[in-house]
């Protein structure tokens, strides 16, 4: 079953507003990582926050983790139109592996 | 450092056709992987290995996919023979699993069109 779910699908919003993406998981985690896809490009990591831990900044970026709902939120602030890409987020399993489990991705639109 | 590379970057086949994707990892990382992404079904994961040994290949789709990492610097994915549901962009990733922490690096990924 998918491990990581984010909504919304897709996003469409004006440059310097933020952006707020909410990602749901199953099963226990070690971490949760959110990653960015440029159109036509690999998939590139943005931020990781460890299962102990329930927030997390870089630059514009702020993620949340609450284990108790298995839900995260990644919010980009004052957007630009160069933050128009897809969204996904990604778990690993709670074990030794290095595995992650990626979901179907939101597509943010940043109109400028 | 290069990053992960991939080759080709753009592939367009007949069906029925073999075709070799190629990775080389990130200098370093131990941990390889091979995804597929289509817009119907998104980001599969197909294989990955640790150490050049496959850990989990239980995301490959048919016999007719397989993959080798004869060492630490190089990995193939084949298909034999192709059809058009393999049609998709396939990305190779890497990673050097420190700390508990499995950040993963992704390459440009190879387009291919079997038609």
């Amino acid at each position: 079953s998918q491990q990581g779910e984010e909504d919304p699908q897709a996003l469409s919003i004006q440059e310097g507003e933020n952006a707020t993406m909410n990602c749901s998981y199953k099963t226990s985690i070690n971490n949760l990582q959110w990653y960015r896809q440029n159109s036509g490009r690999g998939l590139v990591h943005l931020i990781l926050i460890r299962s102990n831990e329930r927030e997390k900044h870089s630059g514009r970026l702020r993620v949340t983790l609450d284990t108790s709902k298995k839900s995260s939120s990644l919010l980009i602030t004052a957007s630009r139109a160069a933050d128009t890409a897809s969204y996904f987020c990604a778990t690993d399993g709670n074990g030794a592996n290095s595995k992650l489990t990626f979901g179907k991705g939101i597509t943010l639109s940043v109109r400028p | 450092d290069a990053g992960v590379i991939q080759s080709p970057r753009h592939e367009v086949t007949e069906m029925g056709q073999e075709v070799t994707l190629r990775c080389k990892p990130i200098s370093g990382h131990n941990s390889l992987f091979w995804y597929r992404q289509t817009m119907m079904r998104g980001l599969e994961l197909l294989i990955y290995f640790n150490n050049n040994v496959p850990i989990d290949d239980s995301g490959m789709p048919e016999d007719r996919f397989s993959a080798k990492m004869p060492n630490a610097s190089f990995s193939t994915l084949k298909i034999q023979p192709s059809e058009p549901r393999d049609s998709a962009v396939y990305f190779c990733a890497s990673s050097l699993p420190s700390n508990g922490r499995y950040e993963q690096y992704f390459g440009p990924g190879t387009r291919l069109t079997v038609t």
